[in-house]
């Protein structure tokens, strides 16, 4: 079974705070992928990875970063976190033709 | 337009019944489709690819209609653990576009 984990399922945060999100595959899968999710807007793409240390901006990059060191890892850095990036946090990893595994969600409080 | 359209539901459905839903996508260049369940405040799970011949697992079946850009999935003899949101997933290249989902709610 593919098995995706993150690092955290809640996390609460202070306004200005710099926050990371681990996540960790262990299928040996290149594509990996940040989601965020909230309520009546579905699921939309902050950025994502093909490879190691490579790194591909989604649909709203902005106030985010990755990083790929290594090929089971992908890590998502809030810079300077804020209430607006309140949210469901989703870490998901693909096999070649693109079926997704996601991690259990962190859900992040920015206070 | 946007890219990919559910009927957000709730579709609510004595058990036993068999129910579909479909999910329009826009662009005719779109190469590969899914179907997800998410239950609530779970992570999305993958139920099925799509595959233009249709296919079927179990219960479930799925159909592509390129011509009329639409894909959908069929449900039969529904049972209370399929109440979940279903996710229409498109992808056309590298982009991924899921729709926002359509809510099942199986009636005892």
């Amino acid at each position: 079974d593919v098995k995706v984990t993150q690092s955290s399922r809640y996390l609460v945060k202070r306004t200005g705070e710099k926050v990371f999100l681990e996540c960790v595959q262990d299928m040996d899968h290149e594509n990996m992928f940040w989601y965020r999710q909230d309520p009546g807007l579905g699921l939309r793409l902050i950025y994502f990875s093909y490879d190691v240390k490579m790194k591909e901006k989604g649909d709203i990059p902005e106030g985010y970063s990755v990083s790929r060191e290594k090929k089971e890892r992908f890590s998502l850095i809030l810079e300077s976190a804020s209430t607006n990036q309140t949210s469901m946090y989703l870490c998901a990893s693909s096999t070649p033709s693109y079926e997704q595994y996601f991690g259990p969600g962190t859900r992040l409080t920015v206070t | 337009r946007k890219e990919v359209e559910q009927d957000p539901g709730p579709f609510n459905v004595p058990e036993g019944a068999t129910v579909a839903f479909n999910c329009t996508y826009s662009n005719s260049a779109s190469q590969s489709f899914f179907w997800y369940r998410q239950d609530c405040r779970k992570e999305p799970k993958l139920l099925m690819s799509v595959y233009s011949s249709g296919n079927e697992d179990g219960r479930f079946t799925a159909q592509l209609n390129r011509a009329s850009q639409y894909i959908s999935l069929l449900i039969r003899d529904s049972k209370l653990s399929d109440s979940a949101t279903y996710l229409c997933v498109v992808r056309r290249n590298d982009k991924i576009i899921f729709g926002k989902g359509t809510r099942l709610h199986i009636l005892p």
